[in-house]
Formats: structure tokens, C-alpha cells, sequence
């Protein structure tokens, strides 16, 4: 069955503070792994899509890297806007179309 | 704007109640999806169409019926609703892989 794993659960930062975020995996056939940010009574919003193996993309603050095994999504400099919850999710090859999502980190970025 | 849209935002009822959530995008995409987000933040994937065609059906009791009057369009009635039901619904689209995600219909049953 295919498994996403994300760390740490929570995450507190001071602003300024630069960390990383982890999302590890487990499927066959991996066709894309997608980061999304989610506000408080908001839907998912996309951030960034990485599609093979060293594969990196830049947003603002945020920089997705990506693995056999997981990816990461580092946040420099962090402010207090960038707290959110971050989720990850993957697309396999099976014909569907669904994303399988992890459970999320929550960052909390303190001015 | 271009977006996907989602109502109603909050949707309180009784136990055995019927309800529909409606979902609009107009992004012109080919697929629209239906996701519930529980208590613990987990994001699942209940229903997926492809110009209107059901194309994902995950075990999701056969209360819950999505219905799609055009590809724009992907609606989710949902009869004799128990506690359980309640959480948070949310529609997507998409036209490749990637997925966007209207802003949810919290769903209370009392």
C-alpha cells in the first residue's frame, strides 16, 4: 500500500530561523510528488509539483528537493506569513488521478 | 476569478438528514474530485471524475452519491448522515496531475 510519511508533526521556528521539512514515501511507480500549503479553514494550496529524482524547484522562501525515498522542503528565513500547515502527496502510476496525501506539518513561525 | 468554488462554506444538520454540497470550477479543466478531511488532518479521496465520467470510487458507504450535470460541475449528496460524517469536504480539479482545491465545506452532524 502506498505510504506517505511526513516530519516532524509540529514544527516552531523564530523568525529568520531556516529548517527543513520532511516527506518520505513509499509506492511504486511514483508519476509526481506535490507539496501543498494549507491555511486554518482554507483549501490546500499548491506550491510546487517534482517529478524525478534530484529534481529541485524554488518558491520565494521555499525550495523542494526530491529523492528516491522522500523529499524535503526547505524553508530559509522564514517569516510569520510562511506558518501553515504543509502537506505532501504523491501521484502514482495506476491509471488514477487521486493524490495520496500525509498528514501534514504544522509550522509556526514567531516574530 | 478562475478558481474552484465550493458550497455552502458551513453546513450544520441533524442525524438523518439529506444534505448536497455543490462544486463549480472554471478552469476548464477534464477531472474533478471529491476529498474528506478528518479530524486528524488526513486528506482521502472519495470520488473522481473524468468528463463526467466516474473514474474513482473509493470505499465510501453508498450514502454518499456524486453526481456531474457537466464537466464543470461535481456535486455530493449524501443521505441519512451520521456523526461520523462529520468533517471537512473538499472538491478539486485538475487537468494533468496536478490538483487544485476549492476552500471546503465543513460538515457538523448533530
Amino acid at each position: 500500500e502506498d505510504q506517505v510519511t511526513q516530519s516532524p508533526e509540529a514544527l516552531r521556528l523564530q523568525e529568520g530561523e531556516s529548517s527543513s521539512l520532511n516527506c518520505s514515501y513509499t509506492v511504486s511507480g511514483l508519476r509526481g510528488l506535490f507539496w501543498y500549503r494549507q491555511d486554518p479553514g482554507k483549501g490546500p494550496e499548491f506550491l510546487f509539483t517534482l517529478y524525478s529524482a534530484g529534481e529541485e524547484k524554488e518558491k520565494e522562501r521555499l525550495k523542494a528537493t526530491l529523492t528516491k525515498k522522500e523529499s524535503f522542503l526547505h524553508i530559509t528565513a522564514p517569516k510569520p506569513e510562511d506558518s501553515a500547515t504543509y502537506l505532501c502527496a504523491v501521484h502514482v502510476d495506476t491509471g488514477r488521478r487521486a493524490l495520496t496525501f500525509g498528514s501534514g506539518t504544522r509550522l509556526q513561525v514567531q516574530p | 476569478d478562475t478558481a474552484v468554488s465550493q458550497t455552502p462554506k458551513y453546513l450544520v444538520t441533524q442525524m438523518g438528514n439529506d444534505k448536497s454540497i455543490k462544486c463549480e470550477q472554471n478552469l476548464g479543466h477534464d477531472t474533478m474530485y471529491w476529498y474528506k478531511q478528518d479530524s486528524k488532518k488526513f486528506l482521502k479521496i472519495m470520488f473522481s471524475y473524468n468528463n463526467k465520467e466516474l473514474i474513482i470510487n473509493e470505499t465510501v458507504p453508498n450514502r454518499f452519491s456524486p453526481k456531474s450535470p457537466d464537466k464543470a460541475h461535481l456535486n455530493l449528496h449524501i443521505n441519512s448522515l451520521e456523526l461520523g460524517d462529520s468533517a471537512v469536504y473538499f472538491c478539486a480539479s485538475s487537468q494533468g496531475s496536478t490538483q487544485f482545491f476549492g476552500p471546503g465545506t465543513r460538515l457538523t452532524v448533530l
